[in-house]
C-alpha cells in the first residue's frame, strides 16, 4: 500500500514533442505529490508538486495532472528540449498523524530528448 | 552554504569496515532526512530527524545502520560492518520543517568492495 508505480521506465522524445510520465498510488492517505528531476551524479531536484485539492498544476513547460478517483497523476513536459534529458521520479507523502513528510518514490523514468 | 552539503562525495571501503557519512543541511532547516538510492532505483527513505531527535527511523534496514544529529544541524549516518549490498548513493535532504518541500544534497556514493 506504500508503493508508487511509475511508467514508462524509459522514454525517447523528439525535440519539441510532449513527454508524458505516469504514476499510480494505492495509499489514499497520500496528500502531496511532487516530481523530481535528477541528472547523473546529482541529487534529485524538485520540479513541480501538487496537492489533491486541484486536478492540474502548470509551471512553465511542466504540468501535473491529478486524478484522485483513479489514484493516478502524471507529468507532462511540453516543447521538450535536449536539456530536459534526465531521470524523473514521482513521489508521494502523507502529512497526516505521523507528519513526517517522508517521500515514497517511484522507480524513475529516464527521458532522452533527441535534437 | 546555499544547499545541502554531503561529505565525502565518494567513499570506497572494504567489506566489514565502519563508515561515517556527513550531512550539513541548509541553514535554519529543522527537518533532516536520509535516503538511500541504489543504481537505477528511486530513493528509499531511511530516517527523519526533527531537531535533534529521530522522529522516524522506520526505513533503517537493520541495526548496522545508525544516524545522529546531536545539535540539531549536522547529521552523521553511521554504517557498521559494511556489506557489499550497502553499496549505493546515500542522499541527505532538509526542509524548513516537516511537510514542506525537501531539498536534496548531491549524495555520498558508497562502494563496498
Amino acid at each position: 500500500q506504500q508503493q508508487v508505480k511509475q511508467s514508462p521506465q524509459s522514454l525517447i522524445v523528439q525535440k519539441g514533442g510532449i513527454s508524458i510520465i505516469n504514476c499510480a498510488y494505492e495509499n489514499t492517505a497520500f496528500d502531496y505529490f511532487p516530481w523530481y528531476q535528477q541528472f547523473p551524479g546529482k541529487g534529485p531536484a524538485l520540479l513541480i508538486a501538487i496537492r489533491p485539492d486541484v486536478s492540474e498544476k502548470k509551471e512553465g513547460r511542466f504540468t501535473i495532472s491529478f486524478n484522485k478517483s483513479a489514484k493516478q497523476f502524471s507529468l507532462h513536459i511540453m516543447d521538450s528540449q535536449p536539456g530536459d534529458s534526465a531521470t524523473y521520479f514521482c513521489a508521494a507523502s502523507s502529512h497526516g498523524s505521523s507528519n513526517t513528510g517522508k517521500l515514497i518514490f517511484g522507480q524513475g523514468t529516464t527521458l532522452q530528448v533527441k535534437p | 552554504g546555499a544547499g545541502v552539503s554531503q561529505t565525502p562525495s565518494n567513499k570506497v571501503t572494504e567489506k566489514g569496515k565502519y563508515v561515517e557519512l556527513r550531512c550539513d543541511p541548509i541553514s535554519g532547516h529543522t527537518a533532516l532526512y536520509w535516503y538511500r538510492q541504489s543504481l537505477g532505483q528511486g530513493p528509499e527513505f531511511l530516517i527523519y530527524f526533527q531537531g535533534t531527535g529521530a522522529a522516524d527511523d522506520s526505513g533503517l534496514p537493520n541495526d548496522r545502520f545508525f544516524a545522529v544529529r546531536p545539535e540539531g544541524s549536522v547529521s552523521t549516518l553511521k554504517i557498521q560492518r559494511t556489506e557489499r549490498g550497502d553499496s549505493a548513493v546515500y542522499l541527505c535532504a532538509s526542509s524548513p520543517n516537516s511537510g514542506n518541500t525537501i531539498y536534496f544534497g548531491e549524495g555520498s556514493w558508497l562502494t563496498v568492495v
